[in-house]
């Protein structure tokens, strides 16, 4: 199975700052990683897919990069909306599964 | 636009099996390509996935859970039903349904449901 981990487990930011967040695979998930947000008592919500590219309604001042085992999700300019919990997610060794990351969470420094 | 909601009971004893369906509108799990998954939560931790159905019936499960994880579908009713067995407090966690929109090249969750929470209490 392909562990993912993030780093760091949480991050604190002022609004108007540029926050970086790492994902790590165990093994190369090429480009087929994820990123999800997570506001408290709301479900995930899909941000990025295939390492890079936004999903729909999703702002500009989200992006990814990476590729192989290392991962990055900047946010450029924190809003306050954006505090939150952000997951990776690996989609490469399927079948027969997928694995999230534990998660980082951005919040108000 | 694609929905789905989760319904199911808030709270079942240790040794129950959990039932969850899964309700969805905005598209055909009969569509090829389509998938339907599901994904749990425990209080302050970490997704984990479960299951998937794709549209042809074939079913995939959490290498750890398998034994006790049967997942099915209603093409007819739109929807998708996990069960669970053996249920123990550390199953307490918020489910979740989500779509896959794409199985063959495009595995990621989008949208999900709103989630339910599950109790596994005596």
């Amino acid at each position: 199975e392909i562990v993912m981990t993030q780093s760091p487990a949480t991050l604190s930011v002022s609004p108007g700052e540029r926050a970086t967040l790492s994902c790590r695979a165990s093994q190369s998930v090429s480009s087929n990683l994820a990123w999800y947000q997570q506001k408290p008592g709301q479900a995930p919500r899909l941000l990025i897919y295939g390492a890079s590219t936004r999903a729909t309604g999703i702002p500009a001042r989200f992006s990814g990069s990476g590729s192989g085992t290392e991962f990055t999700l900047t946010i450029s300019s924190l809003q306050s909306e954006d505090f939150a919990v952000y997951y990776c997610q690996q989609y490469n060794n399927w079948p027969p599964g997928f694995t999230f990351g534990p998660g980082t969470k951005v919040d108000i420094k | 636009q694609v929905t789905l909601r989760e319904s199911g009971p808030a709270l079942v004893k240790p040794t129950q099996t959990l039932t969850l369906t899964c309700t969805f509108s905005g598209f055909s799990l009969s569509t090829s390509g389509m998938c339907v998954s599901w994904v749990r939560q425990p209080p302050g931790k970490a997704l984990e996935w479960l299951a998937l159905i794709d549209w042809d019936d074939d079913k995939y499960y959490s290498t750890s859970l398998k034994t006790r994880l049967t997942i099915s579908k209603d093409t007819s009713k739109n929807q998708v039903v996990l069960t669970m067995t053996n249920m123990d407090p550390v199953d307490t966690a918020t489910y979740y349904c989500a779509r896959i929109g794409d199985c063959y090249s495009a595995n990621w969750f989008d949208p999900w449901g709103q989630g339910t929470l599950v109790t596994v209490s005596s």
